[in-house]
């Protein structure tokens, strides 16, 4: 599957703060979707991004896409207790016979102190 | 509730022990993976299947192997487990395509 970098590892944040997490890879990639854990929880499906350059916004959070796909971030504005846990970038890579791989990478954890 | 359904949610057994892990994805998924996640780490891509036939393999032990079944249900197993095996293995699912990955609860293994 497709390798890709998550920067930072950890992030910790004052409530009200913005906070930005990175995925980088080496080679273009096809499309990256974007996944939250809660503590506790199971993986959650945020967006997926396909276009160079796309950006896309789900309230305050805000997703872009590199023009070359290579790196992906993701922006949370003002950031609250509820956003809380792990991030993680997923490239999707085509396995064939119209499936794709799903591989993430090492997501970046969130603590937002109130 | 995400529809995708694993069991059981807790698993403890000794080590060189054999265990099963179950996953029934949502209705009309094709696609089936499986990941391990380890105490505060990423998730880890064991194995995918689409309609039953094996698609893609990630740093899968040869201790574990998997399968899916005709109704699309899929089973991991792990044997001659080791303590190192504690994790949570979570199984998602999706529709055919490039779509969204569903995942379920979670099976929490523990071997004592």
């Amino acid at each position: 599957g497709q390798q890709v970098m998550q920067i930072p590892q950890y992030q910790h944040v004052q409530e009200g703060e913005d906070f930005t997490t990175y995925c980088n890879s080496s080679t273009t990639l096809s499309n990256i979707q974007w996944y939250k854990q809660r503590p506790g929880g199971h993986p959650v499906f945020l967006i997926q991004l396909v276009k160079s350059g796309e950006v896309k916004k789900q309230k305050r959070l805000t997703f872009q896409f590199g023009e070359a796909k290579k790196n992906s971030s993701l922006h949370i504005t003002a950031t609250q207790t509820t956003d809380v846990g792990t991030y993680f970038c997923a490239p999707r890579g085509y396995s064939g016979a119209g499936s794709y791989q799903l591989t993430f990478g090492k997501g970046t954890k969130l603590s937002v102190i109130p | 509730d995400s529809g995708v359904t694993q069991t059981p949610k807790h698993l403890i057994t000794a080590t060189g022990q054999r265990v099963t892990l179950r996953c029934s994805p949502r209705s009309g998924d094709l696609s089936v993976y499986w990941y391990q996640q380890s105490l505060d780490q990423g998730l880890q891509f064991l194995i995918q299947y689409y309609n039953g036939e094996e698609r893609a393999k990630g740093n899968i032990l040869e201790r574990f192997s998997a399968q899916q079944f005709p109704d699309l249900h899929s089973e991991l197993n792990l044997s001659s487990l080791e303590l190192g095996d504690s994790a949570l293995y979570f199984c998602a699912s999706s529709r055919q395509g490039n779509t969204e990955a569903f995942f379920g609860q979670g099976t929490r293994l523990t071997v004592v």
